[in-house]
């Protein structure tokens, strides 16, 4: 088992739609949560970063973190064909881990006109 | 702020020869910086974890011999691909860890490194 589990999708959806993308983890340990954005051919974008169990918004991206059920979600309102990516969440445990990050296997994400 | 630079963005060589790849924070100092490769299609698998001013600790299954790591600032990283081959073709992608404390980390553009 993966400690990171994330649906790869591809998941396709019309522009306006709210995405829902989900993410499960098996290590207690992890902390810190993050979610990136990779356009094709590009380095991850930090989108959202988060340590603490609820929601935190910024723009149209809401980050949910439940560390009860180890499930991390994020959330796209609006949704617009420039979010068409590769959505990546990823964890870490913080301390002596010295940042290094766990990645899901990434969700394909197209926002079609 | 946190922008992270990678140099070349592309490179194509010949068999046999090393290849070397640059990681920079253009706005912050970075005490941690690490070094991806990325298959189509698939997530980042982390190569090594590089500390400015020691010696970079690899994941299980890298040669360190052949992907050599400096960090001999705060604000840069190198990776040397020594003797490539068309195997190690792949996207190679740094990032940077913001501070001593912080857990943020700020990825590179990414190269693309093809051997021919």
């Amino acid at each position: 088992q993966k400690e990171v589990e994330q649906d790869p999708g591809p998941l396709s959806v019309p522009e306006g739609a709210i995405v829902s993308l989900n993410c499960t983890y098996s290590n207690s340990a992890f902390q810190y949560f993050m979610w990136y954005r990779q356009y094709s051919r590009k380095g991850p974008e930090l989108l959202m970063y988060t340590y603490s169990s609820g929601n935190k918004e910024d723009g149209r991206f809401t980050a949910q973190v439940d560390k009860s059920s180890k499930y991390i979600s994020l959330f796209i309102r609006d949704s617009q064909p420039s979010d068409s990516a590769t959505y990546l969440c990823a964890t870490n445990a913080g301390g002596t881990s010295y940042g290094k990050l766990t990645f899901g296997q990434g969700t394909i994400l197209t926002v079609h006109p | 702020g946190a922008v992270v630079s990678q140099h070349p963005s592309r490179v194509i060589c010949k068999s046999g020869t090393s290849v070397k790849i640059e990681c920079r924070s253009l706005d912050f100092q970075a005490t941690t910086m690490f070094w991806y490769r990325q298959f189509p299609k698939q997530s980042l698998m982390l190569m090594a974890t590089s500390n400015e001013g020691s010696k970079a600790t690899y994941e299980q299954g890298v040669e360190k011999d052949k992907f050599l790591i400096n960090h001999a600032s705060l604000t840069l990283s190198t990776l040397t691909v020594t003797s490539a081959h068309p195997e190690d073709s792949s996207f190679y992608i740094c990032s940077a860890r913001v501070g001593r404390g912080g857990n943020e980390q700020f990825f590179g553009p990414g190269t693309r490194l093809t051997v021919l």
